[in-house]
């Protein structure tokens, strides 16, 4: 299986609702990335968790890291319409950002 | 302040022909990084640079491919007698590379991508 797993691959909801996406390694990490990703677009920076951290918040974004079980989450709380794209955690091993094949999340309005 | 520029942003080659992607860092970061994202897929790491380095290469075709990061300039992706299995986008990223304590590489930033067809 790939490296940088995430889960669900898709996720479908309603504005306001909360959506949570998974991520799940197999290296032994510096840190991890999540990434947002725009239809046809490049990719945007979301939030750097280092590998001693457990939690970290950015906005609606809260992010936890659960490195015992090599894992990830991504909150985003009270979803927007603007919400809507593909969501990608990236494990950073050395310099090298291996990503998974990422959420499609669709906010409805 | 701009972020990581990428040109051309849509680029098209027939079979055979070569594919030159640019990159320009943001400014302040040295080192630069090229991914591939075919259709429906992740971004799959190609190649890390420094100036004037090719740190890690690993993820890069063996054949055909090829990328560089001069002293001046940007760095530049060349693709050499393209197949149309090349078709992809294209992004590069750059980060500062300050090493902390834990030895945590920096965040990088992406560019917009150049998103190449091969007819």
């Amino acid at each position: 299986s790939q490296q940088g797993e995430e889960d669900p691959q898709a996720l479908s909801i309603q504005e306001g609702e909360n959506a949570t996406m998974n991520c799940s390694y197999k290296t032994s990490i510096n840190n991890l990335q999540w990434y947002r990703q725009n239809s046809g677009r490049g990719l945007v920076h979301l939030i750097l968790i280092r590998s001693n951290e457990r939690e970290k918040h950015s906005g609606r974004l809260r992010v936890t890291l659960d490195t015992s079980k090599k894992s990830s989450s991504l909150l985003i709380t009270a979803s927007r319409a603007a919400d809507t794209a593909s969501y990608f955690c990236g494990e950073t091993s050395g310099s090298r950002l291996t990503f998974g094949e990422g959420t499609q999340l669709t906010v409805n309005p | 302040n701009a972020g990581v520029m990428q040109n051309p942003r849509h680029l098209v080659r027939r079979r055979g022909q070569e594919a030159r992607l640019r990159c320009s860092p943001m400014k302040g970061h040295s080192h630069v990084y090229w991914y591939r994202q075919l259709p429906e897929e992740g971004l799959k790491f190609m190649v890390y640079l420094q100036k004037e380095n090719i740190i890690d290469e690993s993820g890069m075709p063996k054949e055909r491919f090829s990328a560089e990061f001069p002293k001046e300039g940007p760095s530049i992706l060349r693709i050499q007698q393209v197949v149309r299995g090349d078709s992809a986008a294209y992004f590069c990223a750059s980060s500062h590379h300050v090493l902390s304590l834990a030895g945590a590489a920096d965040t990088q930033y992406f560019g917009p991508g150049t998103r190449l067809t091969v007819l």
